[in-house]
């Protein structure tokens, strides 16, 4: 079957790094995605990984270790307004319906 | 520059009632994908359109529930005879077709029944 984890809530502060960890099981892999969703809106793409590896982007990173099943979003530099639920979803085509996660809120303090 | 619009954004109906929720995808997104949204959790598959052919409706939970979109642009999700398990976000996304390539999301039509 196809299963996703990633940690519910978490805290942190203004300024510091967070790392959002999602560990996936699933027959057929074609990418791992994350995606941020702020409270009552649409969630919107961040990253793509299907090799694995670190992919930066500004601020955000993600890294991917598909012998593990393992990816993690890290977030540098926090800001009040990174505070959303952040998602990770994997796709097992090319086209095709992505799986998601439960996702992790993330709430950053002063 | 226009994204993906759902409309209603809210809808309520009472135990029973049909109910029909709309997308405009983005122009030339061939890919839509319709997603389910409790509350609390990540968005949950219902069903896939590649232009106007439905290639996958593994997710829809019933056959109350019945999605068309039959000149590969707009489309809809019909529920007939809601129920209150229905009550969720219902969300929309629609992208290109290919490796890698990113669901740009709509706001949701929030669906509440009483």
């Amino acid at each position: 079957g196809q299963n996703i984890d990633q940690p519910t809530e978490m805290t942190a502060t203004e300024g510091a790094i967070v790392q959002i960890n999602c560990t996936y099981q699933t027959s057929g892999f074609n990418g791992l995605f994350w995606y941020q969703q702020h409270a009552g809106e649409a969630p919107t793409f961040l990253s793509y990984n299907v090799l694995d590896g670190l992919e930066e982007k500004g601020r955000f990173s993600s890294f991917l270790s598909r012998s593990k099943g393992y990816s993690y979003l890290l977030l540098k530099e926090l800001q009040m307004k990174d505070s959303a639920s952040y998602l990770c979803a994997f796709r097992t085509t090319n086209a095709g319906k992505s799986t998601f996660g439960d996702g992790t809120t993330l709430t950053v303090k002063p | 520059g226009a994204g993906v619009s759902q409309s209603p954004r809210y809808k309520v109906a009472k135990r029973g009632q049909d109910v029909a929720l709309r997308c405009d995808p983005i122009s030339g997104h061939v890919s839509l994908f319709w997603y389910q949204q409790a509350l609390g959790q990540g968005p949950e598959f219902l069903t896939y359109f590649q232009n106007e052919a439905q290639l996958d409706k593994s997710g829809l939970p019933s056959d109350r529930f019945f999605a068309e979109r039959p000149e590969g642009s707009v489309s809809t999700l019909k529920i007939q005879r809601t129920q209150q398990e229905d009550s969720a976000v219902y969300l929309c996304a629609s992208s290109l077709v290919g490796a890698g390539v990113e669901q740009y999301f709509g706001p949701g039509t929030r669906l509440t029944v009483t």
